[in-house]
């Protein structure tokens, strides 16, 4: 198992609605996790970071962690055009506490 | 508050030639962090610096590449020589302390083709 996953492919969704992404992450991970936003042909935009077990909510974007089926995830409410962009979720490895990322869901919002 | 400044913005070599790419981090930020991104992939690790010292480099291709952060504050990339498969946005980061709640933050990345 790769130590932070997402394995969904492009998510269109209408304008208005909510946009869910997930991501699973490995043993080697630890509990602390991070969900950037990343424009194309621009750098890792980071917009919500989540340590603890439960739901954390910042303005339209909800992190949720869940630690015994060990994933997170990002919910994206009354989407918006702007939206539309790579969501990458990462996670920092035990040890080295080298910061390891997902390969990225990309998420389109239809005006 | 400057972000991570990266030059340069673009670059084109041929195969087989050097490249070097530089890194300001955030100042006060003791951790950098180079990311190698193939477009469509996640970024990928390359080496991890703890103020000068290296934490991680077990992704360095280091047959290649190279890194240094001498005085602990800005960094240096080198790829010698390059191969096509290096083409990619080489993207650095740095946090305020390594750990497990430490945010990073990136630069605008160098975009490398290798022709």
């Amino acid at each position: 198992q790769k130590e932070v996953e997402q394995n969904s492919g492009p998510l269109s969704v209408p304008e208005g609605a909510i946009a869910s992404l997930n991501c699973t992450y490995s043993d080697r991970v630890s509990q602390s996790f991070f969900w950037y936003r990343q424009y194309s042909g621009k750098s890792p935009e980071l917009i919500m970071s989540i340590y603890s077990n439960g739901d954390k909510e910042d303005g339209r974007f909800t992190a949720q962690l869940n630690k015994a089926s060990q994933y997170v995830s990002l919910l994206i409410r009354d989407s918006q055009p702007s939206d539309s962009a790579t969501y990458l979720c990462a996670g920092i490895h035990y040890g080295n506490n080298r910061l390891a990322f997902g390969k990225g869901n990309q998420v389109v919002v239809i005006p | 508050e400057a972000g991570v400044a990266q030059s340069p913005r673009y670059k084109i070599i041929e195969k087989r030639q050097s490249v070097a790419f530089w890194c300001n981090p955030i100042s006060g930020h003791a951790t950098l962090y180079w990311y190698q991104q193939i477009l469509g992939q996640g970024p990928k690790l390359l080496i991890q610096f703890q103020n000068n010292g290296v934490v991680d480099d077990s992704q360095l291709p280091k047959d290649r590449f190279s890194a240094e952060r001498l005085k602990g504050v800005d960094s240096t990339l080198k790829i010698q020589p390059a191969k096509l498969e290096d083409s990619a946005v080489y993207l650095c980061a740095s946090s305020l302390v390594q750990g497990m709640n430490t945010e990073a933050f990136f630069g605008q990345g160098t975009r490398l083709t290798v022709v």
